[in-house]
């Protein structure tokens, strides 16, 4: 079993519609979680950190849940400029300047 | 944007010459990461450094080496490259004083191609 697992998808929708991704993770001592965002041929950006308690920025919306060991990103009134890969990301042992584990992606494609 | 930059962008090599990557950052950040980006694999991490001439391996550290001299630079070195070291390479920093110190800004990748 991978790390941390995602849909790969594409997933495919309209401009407008609301998207939810899901991640699962392995390690259940596992402490920071966050969402990258990369589009074609960039590196990775930090869209959000995903805080215990759940958190928003905008359209967008965090959630984390250790018993079931899930993050989910929500994106609210999708835009074209959304389109891209989101990488789930984990750190398995809370340390300073500890080392990530990279799903390995779910591709959204928005569309007109 | 992090101040990160990272050299060269693009190169093309043969196998069994030496190749090295340069990272480079300008935001005192203490901790300088190499990963490796590869369809059906996601981000690797080949090695990482946590303070100048400290480092340390990542997963898929063969064939790597890495030295820190300085704060600002992260340099990754492939002694003999091979086909399978083809890639994107990219740096990251972290440990600069956000708030939660393990998130990662990146630079904006090497493409290396070794024929």
């Amino acid at each position: 079993r991978k790390e941390v697992e995602q849909d790969p998808g594409p997933f495919n929708v309209p401009e407008g519609a609301t998207v939810a991704f899901n991640c699962t993770y392995s390690n259940s001592a596992s402490q920071s979680f966050f969402w990258y965002r990369q589009d074609c041929r960039k590196e990775p950006k930090l869209l959000m950190s995903v805080y215990s308690s759940g958190n928003e920025d905008g359209r967008f919306t965090a959630q984390l849940n250790r018993a079931s060991q899930y993050i989910s990103l929500l994106i609210r009134d999708s835009k074209l400029s959304d389109s891209a890969t989101y990488l789930c990301v984990v750190n398995p042992i809370y340390n300073q300047g500890g080392k990530l584990i990279f799903g390995q992606g779910t591709e959204l494609s928005v569309k007109p | 944007d992090a101040g990160i930059t990272q050299s060269p962008r693009h190169k093309v090599t043969e196998t069994g010459t030496p190749v090295t990557l340069r990272c480079h950052q300008t935001e005192n950040h203490r901790y300088m990461y190499w990963y490796r980006q590869d369809p059906g694999h996601g981000l690797r991490l080949i090695h990482y450094s946590y303070g100048v001439k400290d480092t340390d391996k990542g997963e898929v550290s063969d064939g790597y080496s890495v030295s820190r001299s300085k704060t600002e630079d992260f340099l990754l070195t492939l002694e003999s490259a091979t086909s399978s070291q083809t890639s994107v390479y990219f740096c990251a920093i972290s440990g600069g004083g956000s708030k939660v110190y393990n998130e990662q800004f990146f630079g904006p990748g090497t493409r290396l191609t070794v024929l």
